[in-house]
């Protein structure tokens, strides 16, 4: 199986800071099409994850333009270049080049 | 808009069954895969199934194949999990999830609230 390894697990980030998420993969994960099914979630407290991110630096409808991701092969990064109190919450990558699927451990942002 | 409602979820005892089941609406239901992920209390995000949009696919993780079996009912906009021999670690928030097309995997762009299954004697 693919493992996806996140750092920190644990991100304490002052307000209007930025901060930075590392999701490093045990394989490629480009796909025979040539797409990296790279994808990242946030899950704030008491609610489902929402999909902010997908193939590595699109953003979703709705994400707030702070939100970016970037990276390829195996090594992918979400960035929030001005953390904002609504941003608290645990934020994980997954992939979905290869079966089965598989999520990072997560990461947990809180403000400091 | 897009809108999935998990039910189904509750106490069973440990080789006890449970069937899940997801209400989908705002979208063509059969034109898109669908899966379903779980949650452990205090504990990340683990896939356990997808389902291609017609129903003739279907996938699973190690931990649940052989117990868990996916299905779906087009006319009824509704997805199923049957899950039997429950052990007390498949204790977990389950959550449906929409995928990106028919037989496209790994997107995930949607997600239900969640229903609770607790394992335990």
């Amino acid at each position: 199986d693919v493992v996806l390894t996140q750092s920190p697990l644990s991100l304490p980030v002052t307000l209007g800071q930025p901060a930075s998420i590392s999701c490093r993969s045990s394989q490629s994960l480009v796909y025979s099409d040539g797409i990296t099914y790279l994808t990242w979630f946030q899950q704030r407290p008491g609610q489902s994850p929402r999909r902010l991110i997908y193939k590595v630096s699109n953003r979703d409808s709705g994400v707030p333009d702070r939100f970016s991701g970037s990276g390829s092969g195996t090594d992918f990064t979400l960035k929030i270049s001005r953390v904002e109190a609504e941003d608290v919450g645990v934020y994980y990558c997954m992939q979905g080049t290869r079966w089965p699927l598989t999520f990072g451990q997560g990461t947990r942002l809180e403000i400091k | 808009e897009v809108q999935l409602l998990e039910s189904g979820g509750g106490l069973v005892q440990p080789g006890g069954s449970l069937r899940l089941s997801c209400v989908a609406s705002g979208f063509t239901f059969s034109n898109y895969a669908m899966g379903w992920v779980r949650q452990a209390p205090g504990k990340g995000l683990e896939w356990v199934s997808d389902i291609s949009g017609s129903g003739g696919n279907t996938f699973y993780a190690d931990s649940v194949r052989g117990r868990f079996t996916i299905s779906r009912d087009n006319s009824k906009n509704t997805l199923y999990l049957q899950m039997n021999s429950l052990r007390v670690e498949d204790t977990a928030v389950y959550y449906c999830a929409k995928e990106g097309g028919s037989g496209s995997y790994g997107h995930l762009d949607y997600w239900g609230q969640g229903t609770l299954v607790t394992v335990s004697s």
